[in-house]
């Protein structure tokens, strides 16, 4: 079974402070990782994902994230956090096979201030 | 392109009644999803089609919560009869294939349960 643990519910900045959200996981098989964002009212758009190959990995509006398989996480990063960048973010996992399915984390919500 | 559509938005509900709700996908896309998200946790799937089969909806409620893809494009989620613990937002996603591939989510529908 594979499961998703992010660390704070709640986690706040100043704009321009460096981002991190931190999430660890667990599968029994090698994992395809993601990082969701969720505006108010919105669904959930995908930030980045890690498959294969390189181990950090770029995703959109500025957002990084890097696996590190003897950790067993899967932590986002942003150098700079902008006012916008507001919102909950989502680790989710799944499995390297078949019809595997997303297994989400609780989320941690993004607090920005000026 | 269009994404993931999704209908009511909003649902206000007495407990013991009925609801449905509607999912639309991407064009083309073969695997769809639905999710549970209780508020203050993350989206929790309760059902997985491939083209008009069920792959998995080993969380689904079967005693009170049903869902078809008969044409294998748009999906409906029904809950009879509903309870407090039904009030989160239902998320439909899609997907090209099942698995490794970016789901895409709709804006969801909040149901609450009075």
């Amino acid at each position: 079974a594979q499961s998703v643990t992010q660390l704070g519910s709640h986690v706040s900045v100043s704009e321009g402070a460096l981002v991190l959200l931190r999430c660890n996981y667990s599968s029994s098989v090698p994992p395809y990782l993601f990082w969701y964002v969720q505006y108010p009212n919105q669904g959930l758009q995908l930030l980045l994902k890690y498959t294969t190959g390189a181990t950090l990995v770029k995703g959109i509006n500025g957002f990084e994230a890097e696996f590190k398989k003897s950790e067993t996480s899967f932590h986002l990063t942003k150098p700079s956090a902008h006012m916008s960048d507001a919102a909950e973010y989502f680790c989710a996992v799944s499995e390297n096979s078949g019809y595997s399915t997303l297994t989400f984390g609780k989320g941690t919500m993004l607090l920005v201030s000026p | 392109e269009a994404g993931v559509a999704q209908s009511p938005r909003y649902k206000i509900i007495e407990k013991r009644q009925s609801v449905a709700f509607w999912c639309n996908p991407i064009s083309g896309h073969a695997t769809l999803y639905w999710y549970q998200q209780i508020l203050g946790q993350g989206p929790k799937l309760l059902i997985q089609f491939q083209n008009n089969g069920v792959v998995d909806d080993s969380q689904l409620p079967k005693d009170r919560f049903s869902a078809e893809r008969l044409k294998g494009v748009d999906s409906t989620l029904k809950i009879q009869p509903a309870k407090l613990e039904d009030s989160a937002v239902y998320l439909c996603a899609s997907s090209l294939e099942a698995a490794n591939t970016e789901a895409f989510f709709g804006q969801g529908t909040r149901l609450t349960v009075v």
